[in-house]
Order: structure tokens, then C-alpha cells, then sequence
């Protein structure tokens, strides 16, 4: 069985400019998440999608972060503008349903530098 | 929201020595994993373990739900086990994701 998949792996911007990073969850996974991870730190929750709609978004700084999964499969983390302060790893994860407190898996992430 | 705490934050073994890992959480979970980190940044799933014990190898895991705790034993360490090994929690009415600890850091030395 596939993994979760994440590109690019890395990623270097200057500050302002405009990152897009892409995932695609474990086949009939329902669950997809989006996690951001300092470092030193654990991740922290950024989004989560129950198939295409979002449930739970309140920790997203949604002046600069978008994100959307459009078909209730892949899906795609956006920042514009970056601030030097985005720099972390961002995670992706997929679990077969949320409310069945299913397994989460997680892909290798994407590690972003903002300069 | 739910704190979820990890102890020790840093470890250090030499080859084959065992360890004990801890984490507590403050309120009643519905699930909770344990994660190996790389040093990749690759997390990788060790246990999905909301009560009981369970075992795989050398690693094996004990929750104890109605006491808030949970606990991740290392025995026969080896090299590859370096990394950090994060707990992390769901609480049902509190959003469905994975609530994650600051993380153990541990380095086995030959």
C-alpha cells in the first residue's frame, strides 16, 4: 500500500515570495491533515479536511495560508506571502475516518526556508 | 485544549541498554500513537494504542486510560533507535486530530 505522498521535499524562498506544497493521502482515506513543525518542536495542526470541506481550521493564519482539497483526494498548502518566521517542516497526514479515531499516517514533509 | 507532556526530553544510551519513555496527557483520550522521528523528519508509526499494551520487536507500549499516562519501553537499544519519539493524543470533542508532545530525544551511542 502507497504511503502518503509529499513534494517538493525542500524548499527555499526569499521572505514575501510565494510557496505552494502538495499532498496526496493514503487511497480512501477520508481524513487528510496538515501539520506544521518547527524546529525543536512537535507538529502542530494547521488544517483538516473530512473528504473536500473543512472541519477544523482555527489554528491556520488564514492572512497568509490557504489550503484546499478540491476533489476530496489530493491537496494543496499555500503561503503568500512568506515570513521568515514560516520556515518548519510541513506535514502531511491521512487517516480512514476521523470519526472512527482511525490511524494516522504521515508523509515525509516538506521542509520550507524562508530567507 | 489537551496537554500532552513528555518525559525525559532527552536521553542518551549506549548500545543495548534499555529505557523507559513516558508521556501524560491531561483529560480522557479516545486515541493515541506513538511516533518515531528520523532523522529525515520522516515520522514513523510505532504503535496506535489508546488502552492496553502492544508489542512489535524490541519496542513495546502500556496506556493506562483512566490514569492519564502512557508509557514506551526500548529494550536492546541500537543505533538506529536515535532520533526524537513523539505521544500524541486525540480527544473526540476537541477537533479529531492528533495533539502531539514536545518530543523525547534520544541517541544511542556504539
Amino acid at each position: 500500500e502507497a504511503g502518503v505522498a509529499q513534494s517538493p521535499r525542500y524548499k527555499i524562498i526569499e521572505k514575501r515570495q510565494s510557496v505552494a506544497f502538495w499532498c496526496n493521502p493514503i487511497s480512501g482515506h477520508a481524513t487528510l491533515y496538515w501539520y506544521q513543525q518547527i524546529l525543536g518542536q512537535g507538529p502542530k495542526l494547521l488544517i483538516q479536511f473530512q473528504n473536500n470541506g473543512v472541519v477544523d481550521d482555527s489554528q491556520l493564519p488564514k492572512d497568509r495560508f490557504s489550503a484546499e482539497r478540491l476533489k476530496g483526494v489530493d491537496s494543496t498548502l499555500k503561503i503568500q506571502p512568506a515570513k521568515l518566521e514560516d520556515s518548519a517542516v510541513y506535514l502531511c497526514a491521512s487517516s480512514f475516518s476521523r470519526l472512527m479515531n482511525t490511524e494516522a499516517f504521515f508523509g515525509q514533509g516538506t521542509r520550507l526556508t524562508v530567507v | 485544549g489537551i496537554q500532552v507532556e513528555q518525559s525525559p526530553p532527552d536521553l542518551i544510551l549506549q548500545e543495548g541498554a534499555n529505557s523507559t519513555l513516558r508521556c501524560n496527557f491531561s483529560d480522557s483520550v479516545n486515541n493515541l500513537q506513538w511516533f518515531h522521528q528520523n532523522p529525515w523528519g520522516q515520522l514513523i508509526n510505532l504503535f496506535y494504542i489508546p488502552s492496553g499494551t502492544k508489542q512489535n520487536g524490541r519496542l513495546s507500549a502500556t496506556t493506562v486510560a483512566t490514569e492519564r499516562y502512557s508509557l514506551l519501553y526500548i529494550s536492546s537499544s541500537q543505533t538506529t533507535d536515535s532520533g526524537v519519539y513523539f505521544c500524541a493524543v486525540v480527544k473526540r470533542n476537541s477537533g479529531y486530530a492528533l495533539n502531539f508532545g514536545k518530543g523525547t530525544s534520544l541517541l544511542v551511542t556504539p
